[in-house]
């Protein structure tokens, strides 16, 4: 198993453009989550899904959004990039029922 | 407004000693919490974890003691190895808090193990 993949490992965007962040999972995990990590923030919980088809808000929900059409992937979608969402963005996964989650390697974001 | 605290960024340990690492809430409705340890450049791995039912977890040389009257838990690792460096983060969660899969992360505690 590869287990929880994220990709692009880094990305520099310019403020008001838009990409999506990739996040896979081959655990066949129910549910499946974003955060993001500031320096002195810890991680704080953006969106998460309790199974294909359904979403939810997290903490820091604004100027972020997802979907989630299969069990395996849950991207995240920056609409509009702005400097205050430069930061280290980390899926995770966990059987239904389960607390423990099991993270991806992350994504470095810049916005200029 | 922090629900899960770890008041102490940084704690550096000699070799073989122990080392704790605290962790306080402020979220009554938690009944699960977990430690994730945290190398640079990787996503935080899944290190133990204690139900509120209990007040202590082993694991080899992790252990955890969770005093709900104070709100506070604790990471003990003895001995300490210098390949436990690395940030280590205090999580929570509970049925209460909507689902499983919303944990609460602390700030994180960078440990240092010196030889």
């Amino acid at each position: 198993n590869a287990g929880v993949t994220q990709t692009p490992k880094f990305q520099v965007l310019k403020t008001g453009q838009s990409m999506t962040l990739q996040c896979a999972q081959d655990m066949n995990h129910e549910y499946m989550s974003w955060y993001r990590q500031d320096p002195g923030m810890g991680l704080r919980l953006i969106h998460y899904s309790v199974g294909a088809g359904i979403t939810d808000q997290g903490e820091v929900p604004n100027g972020y959004n997802v979907s989630r059409s299969t069990t395996e992937d849950f991207p995240l979608r920056l609409l509009s990039a702005a400097p205050s969402q430069t930061s280290v963005y980390f899926c995770a996964s966990s059987p239904r029922g389960y607390y423990e989650q099991y993270f991806g390697p992350g994504t470095r974001l810049t916005v200029t | 407004d922090q629900q899960v605290k770890q008041n102490s960024p940084s704690l550096s340990v000699q070799e073989g000693r122990i080392s704790i690492l605290n962790c306080d809430y402020t979220n009554s409705m938690f009944d699960y919490f977990l430690w994730y340890k945290k190398y640079p450049a990787e996503g935080p791995t899944f290190l133990i974890s204690i139900s509120s039912i209990k007040d202590k977890n082993e694991d080899g040389r992790f252990t955890v003691f969770l005093n709900k009257s104070a709100k506070h838990l604790s990471l003990h690792i003895v001995p300490s190895q210098p390949g436990d460096s690395a940030v280590y983060f205090c999580a929570a969660s509970g049925v209460n808090t909507g689902t499983a899969s919303k944990l609460t992360f602390g700030t994180g505690t960078r440990l240092q193990v010196t030889l």
